[in-house]
């Protein structure tokens, strides 16, 4: 079964728009960790945050902020203000306690385009 | 401070045939796993070394084994190469499971 799911394909937007990239993660865990992850056409994958099960906090990093919401296993990323340089793929990740500890089970990942 | 090197960036094999990719960690890092990444898809977990043993496994064939050496740098084989095995083929580095950071990856095209 997908344990994490990222609905949207590919996202368009103009520069300076917003962007919110969804992600929806599966697990019976109590202690997980979530991940987002770009991917450049370079091919490597660029850490962007690493979230714990325990810390709901929500976080902002310029102009990155995700919103990470227990109740309805989800953890969204958005882009601020976006800009060309932000076009990539972007992959939600979870890692889960206990015997898959240490194994990331992404997302299908969701392709931003940002066009001047 | 260097990242995960992996070697080589690109190769082209033909159906049947072998390959060994390589990587070497980031340096402090003493865990390496190997992820498959099919065009347009997400990456999807192979296998993870530590301390020179496979540690976990993902639902691969075991045409895909590896090996850990003594300085944390790993290798990737893969026999009796199939059309379907042409992807990219990243590989992550971490310490104690806190922190992954992958390299570039090789992209393996299968002939």
């Amino acid at each position: 079964a997908q344990k994490v799911t990222q609905a949207q394909t590919e996202i368009s937007v103009v520069e300076k728009e917003d962007v919110t990239l969804d992600c929806v993660y599966e697990t019976r865990d109590t202690t997980y960790y979530l991940f987002w992850y770009k991917q450049p056409p370079s091919g490597e994958l660029v850490f962007l945050i690493r979230r714990n099960s325990f810390d709901e906090q929500n976080e902002i990093s310029g102009r990155y902020s995700w919103n990470f919401q227990k109740s309805t296993s989800s953890f969204n990323f958005t882009i601020t203000a976006s800009q060309v340089v932000d076009s990539a793929v972007y992959f939600c990740a979870l890692s889960e306690a206990g015997d898959s500890w240490g194994k990331l089970q992404f997302g299908a990942g969701t392709q931003v385009v940002v066009t001047p | 401070d260097a990242g995960v090197t992996q070697s080589p960036t690109h190769l082209i094999k033909t159906r049947g045939q072998q390959v060994t990719l390589r990587c070497s960690p980031k340096s402090g890092h003493d865990t390496v796993s190997w992820y498959q990444q099919a065009l347009g898809q997400g990456p999807q977990f192979i296998f993870q070394y530590y301390e020179e043993e496979e540690r976990q496994r993902g639902n691969f064939p075991d045409r895909f084994s590896g090996h850990q050496f003594p300085n944390y740098s790993s290798e990737l084989n893969v026999n009796a190469l199939l059309l379907g095995d042409s992807a990219l083929y990243l590989c992550a580095s971490s310490s104690a499971g806190y922190g992954y950071t992958f390299g570039s990856g090789t992209r393996l095209t299968v002939v």
